[in-house]
């Protein structure tokens, strides 16, 4: 069965902190993995896209690392802000048939205190 | 730019009756994409339109569904009958190009069935 994880589910930090969120998937064959970002009560909005082939990708304070090999990932956010504060979900593609159907973990929900 | 946007942005109905979601995606995204996030649960895929065709719903849970996407442009994504399991937020996306390009999300439908 394809599926993501992420950990923690939750997290507590202050800010001006580092930290780190893990993803784990299974899914397979694999297309690309995504970061989002997702504020309440919005839709999720892209953080950052990397293919089998990259390792690593940067948007601003925010990293994504990829590991196929162990399929795994991070995203990690340097010097947090307030504005960090959201829910980060990770999504992994398959590819079926030739369309591209992504797998959504269940988000890790970070709180950034001053 | 307008985003996607959808309508409404809740909706509280009783089981049994019928509810028409809408979805207008970003003026010439091609690619339109309708998710739902029940209770607790990951984001999951429901279907996928280019242009005016379906060109996958593997995701969608019944015939209880229908989706449509008139000329190409807004789509609708109609329940009947609701069931109490058809709760949840309901988002749509768009994307320019294919479903490995950036996709932007609505803020979400939360539909609550009673």
């Amino acid at each position: 069965k394809n599926q993501v994880e992420q950990s923690p589910q939750s997290l507590i930090i202050l800010e001006g902190k580092n930290c780190t969120l893990q993803c784990n998937y299974t899914v397979s064959p694999f297309s690309n993995l995504r970061w989002y970002k997702q504020d309440t009560g919005r839709g999720p909005v892209s953080l950052t896209i990397m293919t089998f082939s990259e390792n690593t990708k940067s948007n601003g304070r925010y990293t994504a690392t990829l590991d196929a090999d162990t399929k795994q990932s991070s995203l990690h956010i340097t010097a947090s802000q307030l504005s960090d504060s959201a829910s980060y979900i990770c999504v992994v593609s398959l590819v079926s048939g030739g369309s591209y159907i992504p797998t959504f973990g269940r988000g890790t929900s970070l709180i950034v205190h001053p | 730019e307008a985003g996607v946007t959808q309508f409404p942005s809740h909706s509280v109905i009783e089981k049994g009756q019928t509810v028409t979601l809408r979805c207008d995606p970003i003026s010439g995204h091609d690619n339109l994409y309708w998710y739902r996030r029940v209770m607790g649960k990951e984001i999951k895929f429901l279907l996928h339109f280019v242009k005016e065709s379906k060109q996958d719903e593997s995701g969608m849970p019944n015939n209880r569904f229908l989706a449509e996407r008139t000329g190409g442009t807004y789509s609708t994504l109609k329940v009947q009958p609701a069931e109490l399991e058809d709760s949840g937020v309901y988002f749509c996306a768009s994307s320019q190009g294919s479903m490995k390009d950036e996709q932007f999300f609505g803020p979400g439908t939360r539909l609550t069935v009673l």
